[in-house]
């Protein structure tokens, strides 16, 4: 079945360094996507959306681009910080009446000092 | 703080037993969706409700029912619990319940079964 996945399951960075999480979608019918940042315990928490008529979003030191052509979104966050070190989801909705998320696997962002 | 909240926190049961966790969704929220989360399967759509009524229905088990409240506070209830339901819970809610809305999840209910 169609799913939403992500590329690496892991990614270490140095602080300050950007950072790139990348997710690869697979249903074309997507029309909303969402990145959410969960730290271990809590539960999963908004950063950013798109909509599939825009290729590009920003928002406070977070970017998402989406490439409908690749079925590709990527997420980055400028100048990281060890407050940044959480596993990030990338989800999508296909609209319609299927109102509910797809998640990704996740990626666990690690920041090193 | 998302606004949503979920009791409780933690909830440790055995076997064959049957418990119910809450969700009061964001002030003005009208859409309650729930989700579980578990090691090997991620966090996958269970069931949404609008307004009092079902909407969506996912990867829902027959021992799994949910209602929301006149109030739109939410409950999940899981029955005839096995070991492989101990998992993470989570409720989130949304203004409208469209595609488009971003949902904003709860801290979660942590269901451990014995």
């Amino acid at each position: 079945g169609e799913s939403v996945g992500l590329h690496l399951p892991t990614l270490s960075v140095q602080e300050g360094d950007n950072s790139i999480i990348n997710c690869a979608y697979s249903n074309s019918a997507s029309d909303y996507f969402i990145w959410y940042k969960q730290e271990s315990g809590k539960g999963p928490q908004f950063i950013i959306d798109i909509r599939s008529n825009m290729d590009k979003r920003q928002g406070q030191r977070v970017t998402v681009l989406l490439n409908k052509t690749v079925k590709h979104l990527s997420l980055q966050i400028a100048a990281t910080q060890p407050g940044d070190s959480a596993v990030y989801f990338c989800a999508e909705n296909t609209g319609g009446s299927a109102r509910q998320l797809t998640f990704g696997s996740g990626t666990q962002l690690t920041v090193l000092p | 703080d998302s606004g949503v909240t979920q009791t409780p926190k933690h909830l440790i049961t055995a076997t064959g037993q049957r418990v119910t966790l809450r969700c009061s969704p964001r002030s003005g929220d009208l859409s309650v969706y729930w989700y579980q989360q578990s090691l090997d399967q991620g966090l996958q759509f269970l069931i949404q409700y609008y307004n009092g009524e079902e909407r969506a229905k996912g990867n829902i088990l027959e021992r799994f029912s949910a209602q929301q409240f006149p109030d739109l506070h939410s409950e999940l209830n899981l029955s005839s619990l096995e070991l492989g339901d101990s998992a993470l819970y989570f409720c989130a809610s949304s203004p409208r319940g469209a595609a488009s809305d971003t949902q904003y999840f709860g801290p979660g209910t942590r269901l451990t079964v014995l």
